[in-house]
């Protein structure tokens, strides 16, 4: 079966360009996570969904990130005005609820110039 | 507020040799221990996982023992194989934030024939 997809797989912008991310997770996954993996450093967590809304956006580093999740499926991070900071592998995971196991997708490397 | 530490790597073992990545947590209340292994080239997957003090987690010959008293959860395996080659991330849970995962910084391990 298909699992957590994310597009695009490598992203290079030049500082100062927004980027978007985007997450397809497993069918039927009503909660979705994005975390960030910056080099050498674990993951840390950004914002998660339940369904469409998003009760805990605590992670999101800046006003500068944003997130949002449409018909219970797709989400996009949404990054403005990207600084060199920003680098990172950017995970998302899905789950069929909160207190299920998350699947992760393979992540999209994102380069800041 | 949440965290894991875990030994840094590269770890760099022979095969059939004993492996063990420490992994010590701090959590305010009774959190879920997990480890996360992501092998070259693919997602981050769930390794195993504990949810209360004393349980042991265990998959693929690799075992970890949540100890309350000492707040770790190392992972543990007998004899590696080449195949184990990969980085481990101990993580934990804690209810808030849907369930949010906090992660260590990773250990690489290189299993060599």
């Amino acid at each position: 079966g298909a699992g957590v997809s994310q597009s695009p797989s490598n992203k290079v912008t030049e500082k100062g360009k927004d980027v978007e991310l985007r997450c397809d997770p497993i069918s039927g996954h009503t909660a979705l996570y994005w975390y960030r993996q910056r080099l050498g450093q674990g993951l840390e967590f950004l914002i998660y969904f339940q369904g469409n809304s998003a009760p805990d956006k605590s992670g999101l580093p800046s006003d500068r990130f944003s997130a949002e999740r449409t018909g219970e499926s797709v989400s996009t991070l949404t990054i403005q005005r990207t600084q060199q900071e920003d680098s990172a592998v950017y995970l998302c995971a899905s789950s069929f609820g909160v207190r299920y196991e998350q699947y992760f997708g393979p992540g999209t490397r994102l380069t800041v110039t | 507020g949440n965290s894991v530490t875990q030994m840094e790597g590269p770890v760099t073992l022979s095969e059939e040799a004993f492996l063990t990545i420490n992994c010590t947590y701090t959590a305010t209340g009774y959190p879920s221990l997990f480890w996360y292994v992501q092998y070259p080239g693919e997602g981050l997957q769930l390794l195993l996982k504990a949810t209360k003090a004393d349980d042991k987690g265990s998959n693929k010959g690799f075992e970890a023992t949540y100890r309350k008293e000492t707040t770790s959860f190392h992972l543990e395996k007998g004899s590696v194989q080449v195949s184990d080659s990969a980085v481990y991330f101990c993580a934990l849970s804690e209810g808030a934030a849907g369930n949010k995962l906090t992660f260590g910084g990773g250990t690489r391990v290189l299993v060599k024939p």
